[in-house]
């Protein structure tokens, strides 16, 4: 299985600031037809968790600009800019590229 | 608009079977993949498998020894079963619609083994 590993466990950050999150696969997450399905889900506290970013640095509908995704092959990262109360939870990295989907372990952004 | 649903039994007893139900309405389960993930509280996601648009089914190696996935498509349904039910197996059940990524959750079902 591909092994999705995010860092920093958690994040403290001031409203208005800006943070980044890594993740890194196992493996390429380059699939054969040449598209890479690494996306960035965040879980708020008692919620399903939400699709941010598809296909690297693919906004999903209506999340804001303030959201970006960027990476290749095997090291991706996710910047929070101007970062406002609602963005506070727990954020994932996932794979699609290859079976089964695997999730990182998380990155728990707080208030500082 | 995309809405997803799970519905099953909260508390299910060790080495039973598990249940569940997820109602779609807002797409067609002939156009879009509906998976299941599961989360244990605390921890994050974990794919258990996938029920594709043309009615073939992918799943987790992990677990797929005990998993079915199956649909009805005239109830707008995807259905999950999984056997041998075991204390870890415990966690939030969600049902999402899966094209290039999980674009929709379900709200989720809570989901207890215990006796």
């Amino acid at each position: 299985d591909v092994v999705m590993t995010q860092t920093p466990v958690s994040l403290s950050v001031s409203l208005g600031g800006q943070v980044s999150i890594s993740c890194r696969s196992s493996q390429s997450l380059v699939h054969n037809n040449g598209n890479t399905y690494l996306s960035w889900y965040l879980q708020k506290p008692g919620q399903s968790p939400q699709l941010l970013i598809y296909k690297v640095s693919n906004r999903f509908s209506g999340i804001s600009d303030r959201f970006s995704g960027s990476g290749s092959g095997t090291d991706f990262t996710l910047k929070i800019s101007r970062v406002e109360p609602d963005d506070l939870g727990v954020y994932y990295c996932g794979q699609g590229t290859q079976y089964p989907y695997t999730f990182g372990a998380g990155t728990k952004l707080e208030l500082k | 608009q995309v809405q997803l649903k799970e519905s099953g039994p909260g508390l299910v007893q060790p080495s039973e079977t598990l249940s569940l139900t997820c109602t779609v309405s807002g797409f067609s389960l002939t156009s879009y993949s509906v998976s299941w993930v599961r989360q244990p509280s605390g921890k994050g996601p974990e794919w258990m498998g996938r029920m594709w648009y043309d009615g073939d089914t992918a799943y987790n190696s992990a677990l797929k020894s005990r998993l079915s996935i199956s649909r009805d498509t005239s109830k707008n349904q995807v259905f999950l079963k999984m056997n041998s039910l075991q204390t870890d197996d415990t966690g939030t059940y969600y049902c999402t619609r899966d094209l290039t990524a999980l674009a929709y959750w379900g709200q989720g079902t809570l989901v207890t083994v215990s006796s």
